[in-house]
């Protein structure tokens, strides 16, 4: 089976600019989870979306935003980045079903502000 | 390579030699903890999880122990590998109903010396 892919791998952005970053979940998971990772800050939850919906929300401002489509693949976007967007963001799939299904992470998008 | 956190703890250990990562979790009400592995340049793998009502689960050369007293995690990697270099991390799912949101450590280092 397949794990979760991520898409672009890295990129290069300057300030004010907006990005979407995609991610393809497991086979038959209907859970997309985004996490931030930072030296500074570690691992942070950004949103959880189930069945297109949001289900769950991290601290992070609206210039964060995310959607998952019917086929479970989800995106997320950041408008008018700033420096401190500069990351690894993660996305992780699950069954979604019960708090003990097990999130799996896909290899992360690499994004540099500059 | 991956610069997962700048001041990381950092374990190290003597190949074949049993190390433990110790973690502390903030939500007494959390019921579902996980351990992942980070290494360089991938996202974090699945290593092994246990619920609350346990105190101990056992993999292949891996335990879990949990101490929801002290709200303390703690895992134990037998017989360690240079394979086993890598960044550690436990996680609790504070989600609530199905919904998935994983609170993650800091995170420790760990160096297995041949």
């Amino acid at each position: 089976k397949a794990g979760v892919t991520q898409t672009p791998r890295y990129l290069i952005k300057t300030r004010g600019q907006q990005v979407t970053l995609s991610c393809s979940p497991i086979s038959g998971h209907r859970s997309v989870s985004w996490y931030q990772q930072t030296p500074g800050q570690g691992l942070q939850f950004l949103f959880e979306y189930f069945s297109e919906t949001q289900r769950n929300k991290g601290n992070f401002p609206g210039r964060f935003s995310g959607r998952q489509f019917s086929n479970s693949r989800s995106e997320m976007n950041v408008s008018t980045l700033e420096l401190g967007d500069s990351a690894l963001y993660l996305c992780a799939s699950s069954l979604g079903y019960a708090v003990g299904d097990t999130q799996y992470f896909g290899p992360g998008t690499r994004l540099t502000v500059l | 390579g991956e610069s997962v956190g700048l001041h990381l703890p950092t374990l190290s250990v003597q190949e074949g030699d049993n190390s433990i990562i110790n973690c502390a979790y903030s939500n007494s009400a959390s019921d579902y903890f996980i351990w992942y592995k980070q290494e360089s340049g991938k996202g974090p793998q699945f290593i092994i999880d246990i619920r609350s009502n346990m105190d101990k689960r056992q993999g292949q050369r891996v335990t879990v122990l949990l101490n929801k007293t002290v709200k303390h995690l703690s895992l134990q990697i037998a017989a360690t590998q240079p394979g086993d270099s890598a960044v550690y991390f436990c996680a609790e799912n504070i989600g609530i109903e199905g919904a998935q949101k994983l609170v993650f450590g800091q995170g420790t280092r760990l160096t297995i010396n041949p």
